[in-house]
């Protein structure tokens, strides 16, 4: 079975600073990942995903992820905050093989200060 | 392009009344998924549709809930009778196909059981 850990909650940082969600994944198989984002009173939204190739991969509203193996691990980073990034996000892992069930982490929230 | 329409938005019930809630998928897309999304939660599959075909229902409670997609296109979730437990956010979503992780969801339907 598939599942991803998500650390934190709650993140809260200063409009400016960097964004680190962290996302830890268990899989028996190749995954590929996902981040999510979920505004208030909005369905998610994919922000950006990791399948093969690059692992180095880059999403909307300059949010970047890096897939390591090693440290099964596949956090959503953005250099500088911005107020309209205050949402939810959910990391997500599937499979490479056969009907791909996607499974969500139970989200962070992303608090963001003046 | 619309985008996954929902309805209704919001819903409150007593409990053991029934209640179902709308979704229609963008267009040609033909795979459907219904999502329960409890408060602090990530989304949880609740069943899929190829299109008009209930291909993985394994987590749906089939007790009170049932689902339909007749024609392939738009669907109805329904539950009855309703619990206090059910209160939720219902989410749906529709792809292209199942084997790229790349949900596209719609605003949720969040019902209240009193």
């Amino acid at each position: 079975a598939q599942s991803v850990t998500q650390l934190g909650s709650h993140v809260s940082v200063s409009e400016g600073a960097l964004v680190l969600l962290r996302c830890n994944y268990s899989s028996s198989v190749p995954p590929y990942l996902f981040w999510y984002v979920q505004y208030p009173n909005q369905g998610l939204q994919l922000l950006l995903k990791y399948t093969t190739g690059a692992t180095l991969v880059k999403g909307i509203n300059g949010f970047e992820a890096e897939f390591k193996k090693s440290e099964t691990s596949f956090h959503l980073t953005k250099p500088s905050a911005h107020m309209s990034d205050a949402a939810e996000y959910f990391c997500a892992v599937t499979s490479n093989t056969g009907f791909q069930k996607l499974v969500f982490g139970t989200g962070t929230r992303l608090l963001v200060s003046p | 392009e619309a985008g996954v329409v929902q309805s209704p938005r919001y819903k409150i019930i007593e409990k053991k009344q029934p209640v179902a809630f709308w979704c229609n998928p963008i267009s040609g897309h033909n795979t459907l998924y219904w999502y329960l999304q409890n408060l602090g939660q990530g989304p949880e599959l609740l069943i899929r549709y190829e299109n008009e075909e209930a291909v993985d229902d394994s987590q749906l409670p089939k007790d009170r809930f049932s689902a339909e997609r007749l024609k392939g296109v738009d669907s109805t979730l329904k539950i009855q009778p309703a619990e206090l437990g059910d209160s939720a956010v219902y989410l749906c979503a529709s792809s292209v196909d199942t084997g790229t992780g790349e949900l596209f969801f719609g605003e949720g339907s969040r019902l209240t059981v009193l």
